[in-house]
C-alpha cells in the first residue's frame, strides 16, 4: 500500500530535550510538508520541501529544524528552543508543486513535553 | 497577510438536519480544496474546485466555489453521525508552492 507513515503515534519527552519525528512516504511525491495542530485549531505550516536537499520555512519555523536527504524521508526535529512544543504534528506530501494538488497526510504524531 | 476564515467555528446539529460551512479568503484563489478530519485522525482530501461558480456534488455533500473565487461553501444534506469531524478549506498560498489552510469548522452530530 502506498502512503505516508509517521512514527511514533505518541511521544513523550522531558522539557529541554530535542526530539525527532519521522515521516516516510512511498508515493514518489516530490513535495513534503510539516504542520502543527493545536487542540481545536487549524493547521499551521512549519517547514516544507519541494525537492531533495532543499527546504523552506513555513509560518512557524522557529524552534524546529528539518532535513531532506532522501525523497522518501522528511524528518522534523523539535528543538529545546521551541517554547511550547506539545502539539499534534502532521506530515503531508503531494505530487507536483503543491499549489494545485491534493495533499496526502500521515496519521500524525502526538508530542507531549513534560 | 493572507487569511482564510471559516464560519462557523463550531456547529452542533441533530442527525438528519442540514449543515453548511463557509470559507472566505482575503485573496482570489486559483483553486480551493476541502478536507475532512475525523476526531483523533488526520485530514483527508475531499474535493478540489477550480472554476468560478463551480458546483460539485458527492452524495450528500455539495461544494461551491464563488463567482469571484474568494469564497466557497460545503453543504451537507441530512447529516449522519459519520459526518462528525472538522472540515477545512485550503487554497494556494500567495507566492509559494503550498496551501494555506482555513481555520476549520468542527461539526458535531447529535443522534
Amino acid at each position: 500500500d502506498g502512503g505516508i507513515t509517521q512514527s511514533p503515534k505518541y511521544l513523550f519527552r522531558k522539557e529541554g530535550q530535542n526530539v525527532t519525528l519521522s515521516c516516510e512516504q512511498n508515493l514518489n511525491h516530490d513535495a513534503m510538508y510539516w504542520y502543527r495542530q493545536d487542540p481545536g485549531q487549524g493547521l499551521r505550516l512549519i517547514y516544507y520541501s519541494q525537492i531533495v536537499n532543499d527546504f523552506q520555512k513555513g509560518d512557524i519555523a522557529e524552534g524546529y529544524s528539518v532535513s531532506r536527504e532522501k525523497k522518501e524521508s522528511f524528518p522534523l526535529t523539535v528543538t529545546s528552543a521551541q517554547k511550547n512544543p506539545t502539539a499534534f504534528y502532521l506530515c503531508a506530501s503531494t505530487s507536483g508543486t503543491g499549489r494545485n494538488n491534493e495533499q496526502f497526510f500521515g496519521p500524525g504524531t502526538r508530542l507531549t513535553v513534560l | 497577510g493572507q487569511q482564510v476564515m471559516q464560519i462557523p467555528q463550531y456547529q452542533h446539529v441533530q442527525e438528519g438536519e442540514d449543515f453548511t460551512t463557509y470559507c472566505n479568503s482575503s485573496t482570489t484563489l486559483s483553486n480551493i480544496q476541502w478536507y475532512k478530519q475525523r476526531p483523533g485522525g488526520h485530514p483527508v482530501f475531499l474535493i478540489q474546485l477550480v472554476k468560478s461558480g463551480e458546483v460539485k456534488k458527492q452524495k450528500r455533500l455539495t461544494f461551491q466555489f464563488g463567482e469571484a473565487k474568494k469564497n466557497s461553501s460545503l453543504h451537507i444534506t441530512a447529516t449522519q453521525t459519520t459526518d462528525v469531524g472538522t472540515y477545512f478549506c485550503a487554497g494556494p498560498r500567495t507566492g509559494a508552492n503550498n496551501l494555506f489552510f482555513g481555520t476549520g469548522t468542527r461539526l458535531t452530530v447529535i443522534p
